[in-house]
């Protein structure tokens, strides 16, 4: 079986403080495609990192960190010193390379509320 | 700027009509996607498209249809719309490892 699973529903913080959003993964294959998208009030899903199987280092960009576990078969998210322009719904996908036209496979996301 | 538009932010619809979701890409993608989207279930796939007059069923297809005419845009048809339809549909499109998203219709049927 292929599936994402965020466990958070919901999660709220105070800005400022460091949240971490889980994502745990199940596939039989060796090769794959790891992504989280960002969804803001506005609708569209952004792009925030991907990760392909092949590469578990850890990734920082900014107060944004990614922990990647072939291990627990987890990709986690961290955002340090939140702010409220966090405050979105935050998707963990799983794609494979071959066949499946890119196809994402959705974890039922995790809806982040920063308050000031 | 690159983008996907979807044609209605907001759809209301009557309960057996005909309903047709447009999606538009300026990016020359191949593949092209639509998703449902509800609240604890994520994003589900409802179909898709790889090239032109193509496409598939993805995990959802029941009661819905597509239409891909032109590379740059594909259609959801709702032939005859439900209560249990209503939702937000997301369409995307991608080439390569680079999927972009259009916001999304939020339609509701009564």
């Amino acid at each position: 079986a292929q599936k994402v699973t965020q466990a958070q529903t919901e999660i709220s913080v105070v800005e400022k403080e460091d949240v971490t959003l889980d994502c745990v993964y199940e596939t039989r294959d060796t090769t794959y495609y790891l992504f989280w998208y960002k969804q803001p009030p506005s609708g569209e899903l952004v792009f925030l990192i991907r990760r392909n199987s092949f590469d578990e280092q850890n990734e920082i960009s900014g107060r944004y960190s990614w922990n990647f576990q072939k291990s627990t078969s987890s990709f986690n998210f961290t955002i340090t010193a939140s702010q409220v322009v966090d405050s979105a719904v935050y998707f963990c996908a799983l794609r494979f390379p071959s066949g499946g036209y890119n196809k994402l496979i959705f974890g039922a996301g995790t809806r982040l509320a920063v308050h000031p | 700027d690159v983008k996907v538009t979807q044609s209605s932010r907001y759809l209301v619809k009557r309960t057996g009509e005909k309903v047709f979701l447009e999606c538009v890409q300026d990016m020359d993608h191949e593949n092209m996607f639509w998703y449902r989207q509800d609240p604890g279930l994520g994003l589900r796939l409802i179909y898709f498209s790889y090239d032109v007059k193509m496409k598939e069923k993805g995990d959802i297809p029941e009661g819905y249809s597509v239409s891909r005419e032109k590379k740059e845009r594909f259609s959801l048809i709702l032939e005859s719309a439900s209560t249990n339809q209503t939702s937000m549909y997301l369409c995307a499109s991608s080439r390569g490892l680079t999927t972009r998203f259009g916001s999304g219709t939020r339609l509701t049927v009564v």
